[in-house]
């Protein structure tokens, strides 16, 4: 079965620390996004990469930091820079320049304590 | 600067009744349209789409409306189910295929 698959689904960090999130697809596509939810919000684009070794920053890069050194992967590290990093973190796929939209994970929860 | 928007952060409707929620967007580069639909500690799933050639596009209980003049869309559910509880994004697709998310209507259909 394809699919997005992202871990942990809940995640606590302590003030301070840096913490990777990740995110694996067998979807074999090109495209992988990363976007955050906050109440209110909606989804806000945090970095994208349309081919492996190269990725663009979103809308709220500041304070994350990704790779993807493989097609089927896409971790996002969430640094000891961002100031409000407490929200639900969805990863995406899609096929560049296709009409199907993204195929969405299942979200992780980071909960800085 | 928004550039797809959704005024109504929420919306309840009667079972059995229509939903229609309602997307608005600025870009006139955007061909394509999509709805989405999330449930909560879930990720959105794709509910619908249209270009921007048509005016209607219909599956099932779900109708998507655009109205390019007034560069407005909306989702029409009939009929309304309680299943159907949970947010509702809107996105524009523009050539290079990235999507921009509206903010999200959760709606909340009452048995």
């Amino acid at each position: 079965d394809g699919g997005i698959t992202q871990s942990p689904k809940y995640l606590f960090r302590k003030e301070g620390q840096n913490v990777t999130l990740s995110c694996e697809q067998n979807l074999n596509h090109d495209a992988m996004y990363w976007y955050r939810q906050d109440p209110g919000q909606g989804l806000r684009l945090i970095y994208y990469s349309q081919i492996v070794n190269d990725f663009q920053k979103g809308d709220i890069a500041e304070g994350y930091s990704v790779s993807r050194e493989k097609k089927e992967s896409f971790p996002l590290t969430v640094t000891s820079a961002q100031k409000n990093p407490t929200a639900f973190y969805l990863c995406a796929s899609s096929i560049p320049g296709a009409n199907y939209g993204y195929t969405f994970g299942s979200g992780t929860r980071l909960t800085v304590v | 600067d928004q550039q797809v928007k959704q005024n109504s952060p929420s919306l309840s409707v009667q079972e059995g009744r229509i939903s229609i929620l309602n997307c608005d967007y600025t870009n006139s580069m955007f061909d394509y349209f999509l709805w989405y639909k999330k449930y909560p500690a879930e990720g959105p799933t794709f509910l619908i789409s249209i270009s921007s050639i048509k005016d209607k596009n219909e599956d099932g209980r779900f109708t998507v409306f655009l109205n390019k003049s007034a560069k407005h869309l909306s989702l029409h559910i009939v009929p309304s189910q309680p299943g159907d509880s949970a947010v509702y994004f809107c996105a524009g697709s523009g050539s290079a295929r990235q999507l921009t998310f509206g903010s999200g209507t959760q709606l909340t259909v009452l048995p």
